[in-house]
């Protein structure tokens, strides 16, 4: 079983839509969650990081945990255009990350 | 303030060469990472370092080696490249476990 499994889209949505991503995963020991964006041909950059269950809001982006189901989402609100990229979930375990097959998302304006 | 820096860019090899992907980050982070990354399958740990001298296998070592002499930098080196190894190659740091990981920039590698 993976540790991270990610929905692979991809996802096309209107500008202005409400966008939920979603990550569930495996190993239920002490860890970190994070959202990173990736923009084509470019690093992923750090967007949301939690490590308790319940929402973490900055801005238009509320990241969720559920531990009891073992799911991540991210919420984007109000989405732009300059939203589109693909977005990863990952988790931290110790000393490794692991890393979702990321969602990619178009934002149509 | 660079942060993770990864060079080369792009790079073209033939099958059997070798060649070493360099990363330096100048943030005094202990913890360093080397992913690569394919269409569709996310992010792969190939191997990581806690600190200078101390490196361990991530989830697809084989192929790669890595040594980490000093704190700044963890070389990455391919030493038979395989068209397998067509990728993009992502270095990463943290000071500490548990931190946030900074990404460099990336090196497109394609194996011919």
């Amino acid at each position: 079983q993976k540790e991270v499994e990610q929905d692979p889209g991809p996802l096309s949505v209107p500008e202005g839509a409400i966008v939920s991503l979603n990550c569930t995963y495996s190993n239920s020991a002490f860890q970190y969650f994070m959202w990173y964006r990736q923009y084509s041909r470019k690093g992923p950059e750090l967007l949301m990081y939690t490590y308790s269950s319940g929402n973490k809001e900055d801005g238009r982006f509320t990241a969720q945990v559920d531990k009891s189901s073992k799911y991540i989402s991210l919420f984007i609100r109000d989405s732009q255009p300059s939203d589109s990229a693909t977005y990863l979930c990952g988790k931290n375990t110790g000393n490794q990350f692991y890393f979702g097959t990321g969602t990619s998302l178009t934002v149509i304006p | 303030n660079a942060g993770v820096t990864q060079t080369p860019k792009f790079r073209i090899l033939k099958i059997g060469q070798s060649m070493t992907l360099q990363c330096t980050q100048d943030m005094n982070h202990n913890y360093m990472y080397w992913y690569r990354q394919d269409p569709g399958m996310g992010l792969k740990l190939i191997y990581y370092s806690v600190g200078a001298g101390i490196t361990d296998k991530g989830e697809v070592p084989n192929g790669y080696n890595v040594s980490r002499s000093t704190t700044e930098d963890f070389p990455l080196r391919l030493e038979l490249a395989a068209p397998s190894q067509t990728s993009v190659y992502f270095c990463a740091s943290i000071l500490a476990g548990g931190g946030i990981q900074y990404f460099g920039a990336g090196t497109r590698l394609s194996v011919l």
